[in-house]
């Protein structure tokens, strides 16, 4: 089984919908991120957590908003999607040597 | 200018060639260097973590210049399967709170 897993695995929704996107971790990692990639730009890191508690904005939060339920579970949420929100979406853990482990991914296209 | 740059190629190499890339961070703040493998539509994973002594794994080669502010990786003896994107990323802070990835080089391994 996977260690990181996200979904759903891939989504096509319009402009103006609440989306989210989900991500669990079997890894007992305590640090989990949320990163977008577009086409030529790499990955951008839009929100990370260190703990249940901890919620910290990243280089390009606005749009979107987070949630970490548990040590395992850290959700993404659009709370209105626009056009360019649409992008390939990766979930990462980090381990106490920064090596981070990412999940498949949720490929988001808004219309 | 981007934090952390690479020459997105396509490098195209015969099987059995060597191949080295390189990448520039701009932030001396910079801790830690890591080399991740992406496959098309797949999510990065791991290859090399960058230590300021240089470290090899096999056919891969990392190094580090932190004078310089340089990172490469050099792969000896090309396999098909090591076609692939290649992302260089530098992590701040000692907790690894924020990773910027370069946008990757691609690598055409030809047999």
């Amino acid at each position: 089984d996977a260690d990181v897993t996200q979904t759903p695995r891939n989504r096509i929704t319009k402009t103006g919908k609440r989306i989210m996107l989900e991500c669990s971790q079997t890894k007992g990692h305590d640090r989990m991120y949320w990163y977008r990639q577009d086409p030529g730009l790499g990955l951008r890191l839009i929100y990370y957590s260190f703990d249940v508690k901890d919620i910290n904005k990243g280089e390009i939060s606005d749009g979107y908003s987070v949630s970490r339920q548990a040590q395992a579970k850290f959700s993404l949420s659009l709370e209105s999607a626009i056009p360019n929100q649409t992008a390939l979406y990766f979930c990462a853990t980090t381990n106490k040597n920064n090596e981070q482990f990412f999940g498949p991914g949720t490929r988001l296209t808004v219309l | 200018r981007k934090e952390v740059e690479q020459d997105p190629g396509p490098f195209n190499v015969p099987e059995g060639a060597t191949v080295a890339f390189n990448c520039t961070y701009s932030n001396s703040a910079s801790q830690s260097f890591f080399w991740y493998r992406q496959d098309c539509r797949k999510e990065p994973k791991l290859l090399m973590s960058v230590y300021s002594s240089g470290n090899e794994d096999g056919r891969f080669t990392a190094q580090l210049n932190r004078a310089s502010q340089y990172i490469s990786l050099l792969i000896r003896d090309s396999k098909l399967s090591d076609s692939a994107t290649y992302l260089c990323v530098a992590g701040m802070g000692n907790y690894g709170q924020n990773f910027v990835f370069g946008p990757g080089t691609r690598l055409s391994v030809l047999p």
